[in-house]
């Protein structure tokens, strides 16, 4: 079935240690891809998102992610990490109308 | 004022009772979704609508039913609310690539 998956559902890391948190998708063709993310008790906010042009794409709060064709993947990723991006996160596609979504990577940031 | 606002914020019923979340909106979006997250299981989709005559089932849309009575909202009913319906129940509203949600509606159907 045509999906998008998150490989990491807890990621526990220290303040200033490096991120990446990976998401595949399984659709063809042109895709809209985004990266959310939920502070406890919140909402969601956008932090980033492709949809044609520099396939790495720079977002709010340090966070950048690659898009790779070929792979389809279109993971997130930023440099050092602080204990203020301690969220969930969830990778989601734009796709015949519908925003569809990962299932979520929990993410604690040791202070 | 917000974007996308959903009532109540918070709800605790009993099962077998008829409860309605409510989602209003001032972008002027055609295209409305309902979500409900639950811990491990992402956002999964209840219901959307892209206008008032145009309602569509999502993969989880047994057991709840939507009402588009304006372009501005959209409403999703649990006609018989059961326990394990009790999940954080997001709305939103979505416009080319651009996406917002509400602050969500916790229920616990008890």
């Amino acid at each position: 079935a045509q999906s998008v998956s998150q490989h990491n559902h807890h990621v526990i890391l220290s303040e200033a240690a490096s991120l990446e948190l990976g998401c595949n998708y399984s659709y063809g063709g042109t895709v809209n891809l985004f990266w959310y993310v939920q502070y406890p008790g919140q909402h969601l906010q956008l932090l980033l998102k492709y949809f044609s042009g520099d396939p790495l794409v720079k977002g709010i709060k340090g966070f950048e992610a690659e898009f790779i064709k070929s792979k389809f993947s279109f993971n997130l990723r930023k440099p050092s990490v602080q204990w203020s991006d301690t969220a969930e996160y969830f990778c989601a596609v734009f796709r015949d109308d519908k925003i569809i979504f990962g299932k979520g990577t929990r993410l604690h940031i040791l202070p | 004022d917000a974007d996308v606002t959903q009532t109540p914020r918070n709800r605790i019923t009993k099962t077998g009772k008829r409860i309605m979340l409510e989602c209003s909106q001032t972008k002027g979006h055609d295209r409305m979704y309902w979500y409900r997250q639950d811990p491990g299981l992402g956002l999964r989709l209840i219901y959307y609508s892209f206008d008032v005559k145009d309602i569509n089932k999502g993969e989880i849309s047994d057991g709840y039913s939507v009402s588009r009575q304006a372009q501005a909202k959209f409403s999703l009913s649990l006609e018989s609310a059961i326990p394990n319906q009790t999940a954080l129940y997001f709305c939103a509203t979505r416009e080319g690539t651009e996406a917002f949600f509400g602050q969500g509606t916790r229920l616990t159907v008890v």
